[in-house]
């Protein structure tokens, strides 16, 4: 495997379930990021974590809790969500998230619906 | 903050013909970076090209180079000789160079239609 992955790639959920997205980076990077997608808006930054340290929380509602175990993986727990959270859930590595102008490579994306 | 402005929610482009998508931002920093990435429908988003402020020179990467006004802030992408592959939505992004380094703001996107 190379480059940014992400699974499950689609996700259908009920309000009272608890799932768990993950993000995997093979390129040896050192900062990961989780953004949302949705529909007629623009990405939005949720997460940054450097060397492991969240560095980056965007005032993100606490039914979403991130993870990360190594600087390989990185994890969206996710419990008791609302219908307006489907959207499609992208994690991205870039080399040192303190490094200017570094080019963020995404991962395929998570397509999360939520019943 | 740094905001990102697309005022173009969609474009369209004949097949072999050039395309210009806009792109400006507003900010107070001096030293920044900014970046166009291509995402294809349900494939992965990828780097186009990028362009650190303090160069002059428009950044190129073959047939995609940008048209970078520093003065009037704003950063827009052409590409020449389109081809179908290109068909795909645009983000402009933007990543600051000192207190906000490494955070990227994006904006809303510009969705391509390449017609053959």
């Amino acid at each position: 495997e190379t480059g940014v992955t992400q699974t499950p790639r689609h996700l259908v959920m009920g309000m009272t379930n608890k799932k768990s997205l993950k993000c995997e980076q093979h390129l040896g990077h050192n900062a990961m990021y989780w953004y949302k997608q949705s529909a007629k808006k623009p990405l939005e930054l949720m997460f940054v974590y450097s060397l492991e340290e969240r560095v980056e929380n965007n005032s993100v509602p606490s039914r979403f809790s991130p993870e990360c175990p190594n600087s390989s993986h990185l994890f969206l727990h996710l419990h008791t969500l609302q219908p307006e959270d489907s959207a499609l859930y992208l994690c991205a590595s870039s080399q040192d998230r303190r490094g200017a102008g570094e080019t963020q490579y995404f991962g395929p994306g998570t397509r999360l619906l939520v019943l | 903050a740094q905001t990102v402005t697309q005022s173009q929610p969609e474009m369209s482009v004949q097949e072999a013909e050039t395309v210009t998508l806009s792109c400006t931002y507003d900010t107070s920093e001096s030293d920044y970076y900014l970046f166009w990435y291509k995402q294809p429908p349900s494939r992965q988003m990828i780097l186009v090209i990028r362009q650190e402020a303090y160069k002059q020179q428009n950044a190129t990467e073959n047939r995609f180079s940008v048209n970078f006004q520093k003065a009037a802030k704003s950063f827009s992408l052409k590409i020449s000789d389109s081809q179908l592959g290109d068909a795909a939505m645009y983000f402009c992004a933007y990543s600051g160079g000192n207190t906000n380094a490494g955070k990227s703001t994006f904006g809303d996107g510009t969705t391509l239609t390449v017609k053959p």
